[in-house]
C-alpha cells in the first residue's frame, strides 16, 4: 500500500502569510517511464466535494489561482499557498495514483 | 456543466444492501472513466471502485472487493453501486467522481455533491 502522510493536520496563517503544506509517500510515485510524479492535490470547503488542484504534482488545474503551486518529486510533495486568502480557508488533500489509489490525511488551513 | 448527481442513499442495517447511482450531464460520458470515492466521518478520503468508459476494466479496493459491484449504463448517462453486506465501517459520504486519465484510476477532475449512507442497527 502507498500511504500518505501529511505534515500537519491543521494549520493556522494569518492573512497574506504564506502556507505550506508537506505530503510524504511511503513510497517512490516517480514513474520512470513517463517520468510523471502520480500524486494530486485536492480542496475541501465544508459541505463540498473536494476539488481538483493540481496533478503529476504540479499541473495546475484549469480556473486554480496562481497563488497556489505544487511540487516535489519521488517521495516528497509540497502545496505551497503563496499569500493566504480568506477563500483558502479548507482542508487539503494530497492523492497518489502510482498504486491503487490513496489519499494523506488532510491538512484543515485556517485563519490565524 | 458536467454533473455528476448521485442518490440512493440512506440508512441501512448491518448485513443489508442498497444501490446508489449517479447521473451525469454535461459531458460525454461514454468516454469518460468514473470511480466511486467515500468519506466517513472525520475519516480520510477512500478511493472504493473504478470503471472504464466502455466496463472492459472495473478495479475494487480490498475494502468493499465481493461486497459491492460497479457497473454503468453508457446509454442512460448513469453509473451505479450495487453494495451489499454492508459493515458499520461502510457508513459515509458515497461520490462518484470523473477520471482525468483513460485505462486506470488517476485524478478526478469532477465530483458529485455526494449521498450519505449510514449503516446502523
Amino acid at each position: 500500500d502507498f500511504v500518505l502522510t501529511q505534515s500537519a493536520d491543521s494549520l493556522a496563517v494569518s492573512l497574506g502569510e504564506r502556507v505550506t503544506i508537506n505530503c510524504k509517500s511511503s513510497q517512490n510515485i516517480l514513474y520512470s517511464s513517463d517520468n510523471k510524479n502520480y500524486l494530486a492535490w485536492y480542496q475541501q470547503k465544508p459541505g463540498q466535494p473536494p476539488k481538483l488542484l493540481f496533478y503529476w504534482a504540479s499541473t495546475r488545474e484549469s480556473g486554480v489561482p496562481d497563488r497556489f503551486s505544487g511540487s516535489g518529486s519521488g517521495t516528497d510533495f509540497t502545496l505551497t499557498i503563496s499569500s493566504l486568502q480568506a477563500e483558502d480557508v479548507a482542508v487539503y488533500y494530497c492523492q497518489q495514483c502510482y498504486g491503487s489509489p490513496t489519499f494523506g490525511q488532510g491538512t484543515r488551513v485556517e485563519i490565524k | 456543466e458536467v454533473q455528476l448527481v448521485e442518490s440512493g442513499g440512506g440508512l441501512v442495517q448491518p448485513g443489508g444492501s442498497l444501490r446508489l447511482s449517479c447521473a451525469a450531464s454535461g459531458f460525454t460520458f461514454s468516454s469518460y472513466d468514473i470511480n466511486w470515492i467515500r468519506q466517513a466521518p472525520g475519516k480520510r478520503l477512500e478511493w472504493i471502485s473504478y470503471i472504464s468508459s466502455s466496463s472492459e476494466t472495473i478495479y475494487y479496493a480490498d475494502s468493499v472487493k465481493g461486497r459491492f459491484t460497479i457497473s454503468r449504463d453508457n446509454a442512460k448517462n448513469s453509473l451505479s453501486l450495487q453494495m451489499s453486506s454492508l459493515r458499520v465501517e461502510d457508513t459515509a459520504v458515497y461520490y462518484c467522481a470523473r477520471d482525468v486519465c483513460s485505462g486506470r484510476s488517476c485524478y478526478y477532475d469532477h465530483w458529485g455533491q455526494g449521498t450519505l449512507v449510514t449503516v446502523s442497527s
